[in-house]
């Protein structure tokens, strides 16, 4: 069946620097969404990307799908404390509606 | 508007019993799925419903099953429950079937 992988599984980052989560499919995807849990919450959608080699940036945040449509990557610039939670991908295949989510990258700051 | 609504907020239930967790999308969506979500993994599919019919099946025993109602609310029951059936339930509504997933604040359910 369809496997979502997402690396790191955890990200430390200083206040201020920048990191990068990627997500990686075992089958190519029709779409790819993101979204933000925080401790305690409920999954909170962030972007839906459909177009091979799509990019698009809300803010601090920039997501991208890959040309094959297999991969995705959120980038977040200048991190802030209010950047901390866990940061899901979850795919979709064609004619299948049902979002397959990655184990997520759980994001800590130091202040 | 009210978000997705979801009920009970925590349950506590012991093993073999059975358990109906109750879901009200957001006023117009027509979608309707279930998560389960244990700690520390990302949210597992369950159902999927759209327009009150089935349309998609995570790999879950027949101990789960599910159905949306014609105002498209959506029930999720669990029969003979194990431990291992512990987690968050979340449930998740759509306007269509291809659109952004709303999630409400889950069923926090524990079993005993």
């Amino acid at each position: 069946g369809q496997q979502v992988m997402q690396i790191p599984q955890y990200q430390h980052v200083q206040e201020g620097e920048d990191f990068t989560t990627y997500c990686n499919s075992s089958t190519t995807l029709s779409n790819i969404q993101w979204y933000k849990q925080r401790p305690g919450g409920h999954p909170v959608f962030l972007i839906q990307l459909v177009k091979s080699g799509e990019v698009k940036k809300q803010k601090r945040l920039t997501f991208q799908f890959g040309e094959a449509k297999k991969n995705s990557s959120l980038h977040i610039t200048a991190t802030q404390t209010t950047d901390v939670g866990t940061y899901f991908c979850a795919g979709i295949l064609s004619n299948d509606y049902k979002l397959s989510f990655g184990a997520g990258t759980t994001v800590t700051v130091r202040a | 508007d009210a978000g997705v609504t979801q009920s009970p907020t925590h349950l506590i239930k012991t093993r073999g019993q059975h358990v109906t967790l109750r879901c009200s999308p957001i006023s117009g969506h027509k979608s309707v799925s279930w998560y389960q979500q244990v700690l520390g993994q990302g949210p597992q599919f369950i159902f999927q419903y759209y327009e009150k019919e089935e349309r998609g099946r995570g790999n879950f025993p027949d101990r789960f099953s599910a159905r949306q109602f014609p105002n498209y609310s959506s029930e999720l029951n669990v029969n003979a429950l194990l431990l291992g059936d512990s987690a968050l339930y979340l449930c998740a509504s759509k306007a269509d079937l291809n659109t952004e997933a709303f999630f409400g604040q889950g069923t926090r359910l524990t079993v005993v």
